[in-house]
C-alpha cells in the first residue's frame, strides 16, 4: 500500500503557467520535504515542515511555494515556471516520533516528473 | 567544498563480485548515514543507515562507518543485475535535513 502518494506523476505545463504538485501520506508524520532532482544531479531540497512550521531553504527561488492545509496533504506551487524548472519532484516524509532507528528514514513518494514547454 | 561527495562512476562489476560504494562528507556534526538506491526515473529507496562507527550488515549489503577520516561506504556482495542502479549517499546533521550526494551508478554485468 502506497504510503506517501504524488500526484500525477507526469505533469506538462508550459512556460510560465502556473503548476501545482500535491502530495499526500497515510502515514501521520509530522514532517514533509519537498525536493527537486534533476537529471543525474543529487535530489536538492526545496523546503520542508515540521508539523505547520515552513522552512525555506536559502537558496530556493522565490518562484517556488508550498502549502500545507493540515498534516497529511502537501503542496509545491510554482509560480511561473521556467525551462529550468524541469525535474523530478520529489515529496518525502519522517516521523519524529518514531525510535531512534528509524526517526531519520526518509518515506519518499513514486515523484512527479515535470516538463516544461 | 561540496558537503558529500561522491564518485559519480559508472561503476561496472561483474556479476558474483563485491560492488564497493564510497562517499565523504564534510561535516564532522554529521550524526547520522543513509545509503539510497535510486532506478532510473524511480524515487530513492533506503537500503541502510548507520550511526556508529563499524560496520553494519544487512543481507548482502554493509554500511562502514569512518568519522574521523569522514567517509562512509556501501559493500554490496554477490552483486545481481537488479543492483544495477545509482546509490545515494546522503547525511543528517541534526535538525530535519538529510543532505545528498550526486550519486553513484553501478552497473552489474553478466
Amino acid at each position: 500500500d502506497a504510503m506517501v502518494i504524488q500526484n500525477p506523476r507526469y505533469q506538462v505545463t508550459q512556460f510560465g503557467k502556473p503548476v501545482t504538485l500535491s502530495c499526500s501520506q497515510t502515514l501521520n508524520h509530522n514532517v514533509m520535504y519537498w525536493y527537486q532532482q534533476k537529471s543525474s544531479q543529487a535530489p536538492k531540497l526545496l523546503f520542508h515542515y515540521y508539523d505547520k512550521d515552513f522552512n525555506n531553504e536559502a537558496d530556493t527561488p522565490d518562484n517556488f511555494q508550498s502549502r500545507r492545509p493540515n498534516t497529511s496533504f502537501c503542496f509545491l506551487d510554482i509560480r511561473s515556471p521556467g525551462l529550468g524548472d524541469a525535474a523530478m519532484y520529489l515529496c518525502a516524509t519522517r516521523g519524529l516520533r518514531d525510535s531512534r532507528t528509524t526517526n531519520e528514514k526518509l518515506f519518499f513518494g513514486s515523484g512527479t516528473q515535470l516538463s516544461v514547454l | 567544498q561540496k558537503e558529500v561527495e561522491q564518485n559519480s562512476g559508472p561503476l561496472s562489476v561483474p556479476e558474483g563480485a563485491i560492488a564497493s560504494l564510497n562517499c565523504t562528507y564534510s561535516d564532522r556534526g554529521s550524526q547520522s548515514f543513509f545509503w539510497y538506491r535510486q532506478y532510473s526515473g524511480k524515487s530513492p529507496e533506503l537500503i541502510m543507515f548507520i550511526y556508529s562507527n563499524g560496520d553494519k550488515e544487512d543481507g548482502r549489503f554493509t554500511a562502514q562507518l569512518n568519522k574521523a577520516s569522514q567517509y562512509v561506504s556501501l559493500l554490496i556482495r554477490d552483486s545481481q543485475p537488479s543492483d544495477s542502479a545509482t546509490y545515494l549517499c546522503a547525511w543528517g546533521g541534526g535538525g530535519n535535513k538529510l543532505t545528498f550526494g550526486t550519486g553513484t551508478q553501478l552497473k552489474v554485468e553478466l
